[in-house]
């Protein structure tokens, strides 16, 4: 069954560093989304990303966050200077299609980045 | 906020179906109804979604009620596996639609 990969499985930065988080969606797969969950705390949706654009971001996604999808493989989250409170679970997802086949197609998402802020 | 309400845990005994609620009373017409369970801290798997119509698959059954403001997601056979969080999410398919997860409920299968 096709899979959503993230890499790395875990990252450890220092406060203030610049990390990228990224993911491989599924190969026919035109939405992309990254989500984020602290731990205990919800799943939060952060940006959602269509044909070669952004489509939608939360508030969570400032100025700090960009995405990318540098080729026609990847689709990359950068955070340029983390903060102890960017300390989460980054998913990264992919969905077939939306709108037009009425939601036939549910998320496929990765197992996710342990990213840690020290 | 999420637009949904379910109640925060249940339990129920290995090969008994499971049956989770969700209230989705403001549930519009377009609006599809999306389950997804979250494993430990792995990644949300999604299960099934439906419009109207009670749907089932290999995982699990969806049976909506008739004036679409609640539904019930049926885990017929549940194993130690199932022990998850279980989200129900109202959506639409739109160019802006996405995901929003509430707290979901918890499910505990024991043996």
């Amino acid at each position: 069954e096709p899979e959503v990969t993230q890499t790395p499985s875990h990252q450890v930065t220092q406060m203030g560093q610049e990390v990228i988080l990224r993911c491989v969606p599924i190969s026919n797969h035109l939405y992309f989304y990254w989500y984020r969950q602290i731990l205990g705390q919800k799943v939060e949706f952060l940006v959602s990303f269509y044909n070669n654009e952004i489509s939608e971001k939360s508030e969570i996604f400032d100025d700090q966050f960009s995405v990318e999808r540098p080729d026609g493989s990847n689709f990359t989250l950068k955070i340029r200077s983390t903060k102890l409170e960017d300390s989460a679970m980054y998913f990264c997802a992919s969905s077939a299609s939306r709108g037009v086949t009425g939601g036939q197609y549910g998320y496929t998402f990765g197992s996710g980045t342990r990213l840690t802020v020290v | 906020d999420a637009k949904t309400t379910q109640p925060p845990s249940m339990d129920c005994a290995e090969g008994r179906a499971a049956n989770l609620p969700c209230n989705h009373s403001t549930i519009s017409g377009n609006e599809y109804v999306y389950w997804y369970r979250q494993i430990h801290s792995q990644g949300p798997q999604y299960i099934i979604h439906g419009l109207k119509n009670n749907e089932t698959n290999e995982m699990a059954s969806l049976i909506i009620t008739e004036d679409r403001k609640s539904s019930t997601l049926i885990l017929p056979h549940a194993t130690l596996r199932d022990t998850a969080v279980y989200y129900c999410i109202v959506s639409t398919t739109g160019a802006n639609s996405k995901l929003t997860f509430g707290k979901g409920i918890t499910l505990s299968v024991r043996p």
